[in-house]
């Protein structure tokens, strides 16, 4: 079976910081991998996605994060951190032999000192 | 247009009510699904619909009973829920479901609260 997990419940970093969201899979196919963020009261955006290709993806608002398929990682990473970055992230795989539906991760909540 | 909307954005209900939460889309997805998220918890699959055919039921109690009246539209019915039933009610869609590279598109959310 197919499962996700993200290393810290909360990461707390400075504006201006470097911002690292970390996220391992378990899959025995080749997997197919998601980051959405959510904002307070809000639904769930795709920040970017790995499906096949180049390992280094880049999403919106400056976030873009690299598949290791040798350490089974797919870390979030933005260079510098803005206040409005404050919100949860959750890292999906995608469980191909259960009909294609979302695996999600626990979820990280990131907050932004100034 | 790349919008999922839900209504209504609140709602308050009683045990013995019956209400219905309403989900659409117009990006010619064919898979739609209904989730459950409690607070600081990931999205829980509840239903997803493939083609308008009900494909997965993640064992949900009968008190929640889900409908697609046509590819653009998705509800799930209320009846006689329980005060543990009160949470985020998000509808997402996706072009197609099963070959699992298709991103899911999210709405905003219900904000269901059962006294």
């Amino acid at each position: 079976a197919q499962s996700v997990t993200q290393l810290g419940s909360h990461v707390s970093v400075s504006e201006g910081a470097l911002v690292l969201l970390r996220c391992n899979y378990s899959s025995s196919v080749p997997p197919y991998l998601f980051w959405y963020v959510q904002y307070p009261n809000q639904g769930l955006q795709l920040l970017l996605k790995y499906t096949t290709g180049a390992t280094l993806v880049k999403g919106i608002n400056g976030f873009e994060a690299e598949f290791k398929k040798s350490e089974t990682s797919f870390h979030l990473t933005k260079p510098s951190a803005h206040m409005s970055d404050a919100a949860e992230y959750f890292c999906a795989v995608s469980a191909l032999r259960e009909g294609g539906k979302l695996i999600f991760g626990q979820g990280t909540e990131l907050s932004v000192k100034p | 247009d790349t919008e999922v909307t839900q209504t209504p954005k609140h709602l308050v209900m009683g045990m013995t009510n019956k209400k219905s939460l309403k989900c659409e889309q117009h990006m010619g997805h064919r898979a739609m699904y209904w989730y459950k998220q409690k607070a600081k918890k990931p999205p829980e699959l509840m239903f997803v619909y493939s083609y308008e055919k009900l494909s997965i039921n993640e064992s949900v109690p009968s008190r929640f009973s889900p409908e697609c009246p046509n590819s653009s539209l998705l509800n799930l019915h209320l009846h006689a829920l329980q005060p543990e039933d009160s949470a985020l009610y998000l509808c997402a869609s996706s072009q197609e479901g099963k070959r699992g590279y298709n991103e899911q598109f999210f709405g905003p959310g219900t904000r269901l609260t059962v006294l």
